[in-house]
Parts: C-alpha cells; structure tokens; sequence
C-alpha cells in the first residue's frame, strides 16, 4: 500500500496569512491524527479525526484547526501565522479501532 | 494529563555496543507504547510497540520492555550499527484519547 503523503512539502509564508495543509491516509485507515514538530517542543499532539469528526484535540489556539472529509482525506488550517507557528506538521493515519500510526513524511511551514 | 519523559536526550555508542533508551508515563491508563526512529529530514518511522498486557517484546535487535508497575518502559538496541544513528522517541496512548504523547527524544550516535 502507499504511504501518507502530504502536500505541499514545504511552505513559506509571512505573519498573519493563512495556510491550508493536506494529508492522505494509508488506504483503509479512516483515523487522521495531527501533530506539531519542532526542536523546542517536540512532537505535539494538534488533533484527532475519525470518520470525518474531531476526536480529540490537543493544546492549541483556535488559530488551528482541520477537518476530514468522506474519502477520510484530512486538511488542517492555520490562520493569523505567528513566527512561533514555523514548524514541521506531521499528519499519522491508523487503521479502524487500533493505535499504530503511520507517519507522512511532513510540510515544512517557514514564517517570516 | 499524560507526562512522558526520556532520557538520556543524547547516547554515543561504538558500533557494536548496546544502546539503551528509557521513558516513563504518568497516566496509568496508557495501554499502548511505541516507539520511532527518525532520521534527519525524514518522518518518525514504527520500530516497535507494545502492550499493557505484554512485559517484553522483540524483533531482532531490538527489544521494549514495560514495567507498569513503575510506569517505564525502555528500548534496547543490540549489536548497534552506524545505520541506528537517529533520534528515538518513545510515546504513550490510552486508546481512550486516541493520541500519542511523545517524550523530547534521544539522538543516538553509533561511532564506527
């Protein structure tokens, strides 16, 4: 099977725009899971999504958010970008009811 | 919330030598632990995992320890090669949350 993909690879954009990512799943896997990479924080949990609802959600502003559509694609947003918003975005599928994920190899965000 | 916290942050082996990584987790409700390898510039890739109800589980080199009694659970690394030269980390999940909390991460260097 194919991996998690991600689109774009990498992005630069400047403070206060908005940003829009994409995330493919493995195919069958119907659990997208969202986290922030970066080398003060780690890895940090954004959000859930299960058959196109939002499971859980970790400690972000509201800036964040996303949403997962039928074919189980999901997209997350970032509006108003701060500085502190550059990071690398992993997306991770999972298959139904378990807890392995599998990660997508990420996008780049840069904010000037 | 769940804690996870690793240590040591960074390991330098000679090849051939054993690397071991700890973690320990606060919420006694975590059921499940992985643990990824990730090189520079790629995504965290599955290694290993286990389970509550499981005290240790291999796969070749490497093998994960759980002791929930004490809430740690460790990875050992065996015969290591220059190619295990990457940055471990350890996660933990109540399936109830449906996320992974990550520890900071280990950068393992195995010197030739």
């Amino acid at each position: 099977k194919a991996g998690v993909t991600q689109t774009p690879r990498y992005l630069i954009k400047t403070r206060g725009q908005q940003v829009t990512l994409s995330c493919s799943p493995i195919s069958g896997h119907r659990s997208v899971s969202w986290y922030q990479q970066t080398p003060g924080q780690g890895l940090q949990f954004l959000f859930e999504y299960f058959s196109e609802t939002q499971r859980n959600k970790g400690n972000f502003p509201g800036r964040f958010s996303g949403r997962q559509f039928s074919n189980s694609r999901s997209e997350m947003n970032v509006s108003t970008l701060e500085l502190g918003d550059s990071a690398l975005y992993l997306c991770a599928s999972s298959p139904y009811l378990t807890d392995t994920q599998y990660f997508g190899p990420g996008t780049r965000l840069t904010v000037l | 919330g769940e804690n996870v916290e690793q240590h040591p942050s960074t390991l330098s082996v000679q090849e051939g030598d054993s690397a071991v990584i700890k973690c320990t987790y606060s919420d006694s409700a975590s059921n499940y632990f992985p643990w990824y390898k990730q090189e520079l510039g790629k995504r965290p890739q599955l290694i290993i995992d286990i389970r509550s109800n499981v005290g240790e589980k291999k796969d070749q080199r490497i093998a994960v320890t759980l002791n929930k009694t004490a809430k740690h659970f460790s990875l050992h690394i065996t015969e290591t090669q220059p190619e295990d030269s990457a940055v471990y980390f350890c996660a933990a999940s109540a399936r109830s949350q449906g996320n992974l909390i990550f520890g900071k991460g280990t950068k393992l260097s195995v010197k030739p």
